[in-house]
């Protein structure tokens, strides 16, 4: 069946630091590709999205580039501030409209 | 005003109690589903439904019934819940109609304490 592998977290940042949050997937087909982030008391909110190879995503400082020879689906952000301070869950989308989605990587980042 | 939301926000209730979790939309999506959220185990699929009539088992469905009451309207109850349901409760909706979109909108959460 599908699957979504994430980092294990919690990664602990400095402000201004460049992150990595690495995801991996296995699925048939071509599935769609997400990044979700979920703040402190808050539902999950869609943080960018990628529906076919190569396709980069990005929004609000973060990008992730869809690579289906590695089925790779990393986060970046090349300055973290604060306020990225969430759990971030990467997911895929295939089949039958659902969402299979990885554990969530813990991001903290300090002053 | 958010697109879903889920009442209540916050609840404790005792070992055997039936309670029911409610979510509105106002997205005029036709597919909405319910997960659970516990730390570590990311988030897991209980019940989804595609239309009025069409409603699934998802991953963990055990121990939870739910209801499609309209396009904007799906219930999820706990018969009698145990402590182990203790968890944070997600509604979420998807595609409007006529369209093929896997992107999934959440609401705010239903924190669930069973003591």
């Amino acid at each position: 069946g599908d699957s979504v592998t994430q980092m294990e977290g919690p990664v602990t940042l400095s402000e201004e630091a460049f992150l990595t949050i690495n995801c991996t997937y296995t699925a048939t087909g071509y599935p769609s590709l997400f990044w979700y982030v979920q703040y402190p008391g808050e539902g999950l909110q869609l943080l960018l999205k990628a529906t076919k190879a190569d396709d980069k995503g990005s929004n609000k400082g973060f990008e992730a580039t869809y690579r289906k020879e590695t089925t790779s689906f990393h986060l970046e952000k090349g300055s973290v501030q604060v306020s990225d301070s969430a759990v971030y869950f990467c997911a895929l989308g295939a089949g039958s409209y659902q969402l299979t989605f990885g554990k969530g990587t813990k991001l903290s980042v300090i002053p | 005003d958010a697109d879903v939301t889920q009442t209540p926000r916050n609840r404790i209730t005792k070992t055997g109690k039936r309670i029911m979790l409610e979510c509105s939309q106002t997205k005029g999506h036709d597919r909405m589903y319910w997960y659970r959220q516990d730390p570590g185990l990311g988030l897991r699929l209980i019940y989804y439904s595609f239309d009025v009539k069409d409603i699934n088992k998802g991953e963990i469905s055990d121990g939870y019934s739910v209801s499609r009451q309209a396009q904007a309207k799906f219930s999820l109850s706990l018969e009698s819940a145990i402590p182990n349901q203790t968890a944070l409760y997600f509604c979420a909706t998807s595609g409007a109609r006529g369209t093929f979109s896997y992107e999934q909108y959440f609401g705010p959460g239903t924190r669930l304490t069973v003591t």
